[in-house]
């Protein structure tokens, strides 16, 4: 069965380092996402992708955050500067989406995640 | 910003009865939704979803009930399986699905031999 894949599985940097997230969304997928969840707190939508650009980001998408496709398999999460509070368990996501009229089957599917540990 | 409410972090069930999980919410622009399963240092894994123009919708042993004008939604799992304790949350979604996800804080369910 396909899957979203994430490498790495845990990373750890030093505050204010540059660090890059990689997904591999299910090959036929259309929209990708990129969730994070706070040790303790619930899942958050940070940014989706569709199309080669953001269609949609949350207030913690700040300009630290940027997300890249640069080739047919790879989507790329980069944090420019890390923060402490940037600590969090990275979740990658990717949809079929067949449009709004058409049928519905826009279920997420979610990669393992990373664990980003800024110390 | 609470949109989506679960309002029981935890829910102990013995082994081979009905799980009910429980959700609410309150953006009307709400209209598709969805549960996953998580275990510890795992993705959430996708189990069943509904859209706001059914109000059930069943697959295998996981049924998913929407009232729309309560807005509430209950996941029951029957019979219920050691396999089944994990974290469960709801999550919702405008657009009919084609926007971001608005996820509960989860419900820890314990299946007990």
């Amino acid at each position: 069965e396909p899957e979203v894949t994430q490498t790495p599985s845990h990373q750890v940097t030093q505050m204010g380092q540059e660090v890059i997230l990689r997904c591999v969304p299910i090959s036929n997928h259309l929209y990708f996402y990129w969730y994070r969840q706070i040790l303790g707190q619930k899942v958050e939508f940070l940014v989706s992708f569709y199309n080669n650009e953001i269609s949609e980001k949350s207030e913690i998408f700040d300009d630290q955050f940027s997300v890249e496709r640069p080739d047919g398999s790879n989507f790329t999460l980069k944090i420019r500067s890390t923060k402490l509070e940037d600590s969090a368990m990275y979740f990658c996501a990717s949809s079929v989406n067949s449009g709004p009229s058409g049928i519905v089957m826009n279920e997420q599917f979610f990669g393992p995640g990373t664990r980003l540990t800024v110390l | 910003d609470q949109q989506v409410k679960q309002n029981s972090p935890s829910l102990s069930v013995q082994e081979g009865r009905i799980s009910i999980l429980n959700c609410d919410y309150t953006n009307s622009m709400f209209d598709y939704f969805l549960w996953y399963k998580k275990y510890p240092a795992e993705g959430p894994t996708f189990l069943i979803s509904i859209s706001s123009i059914k109000d059930k919708n069943e697959d295998g042993r996981f049924t998913v009930f929407l009232n729309k004008s309560a807005k509430h939604l209950s996941l029951h799992i029957v019979p219920s399986q050691p396999g089944d304790s994990a974290v469960y949350f709801c999550a919702a979604s405008a657009n009919f699905g084609n926007e971001k996800l608005t996820f509960g804080t989860g419900t820890r369910l314990t299946i007990i031999p």
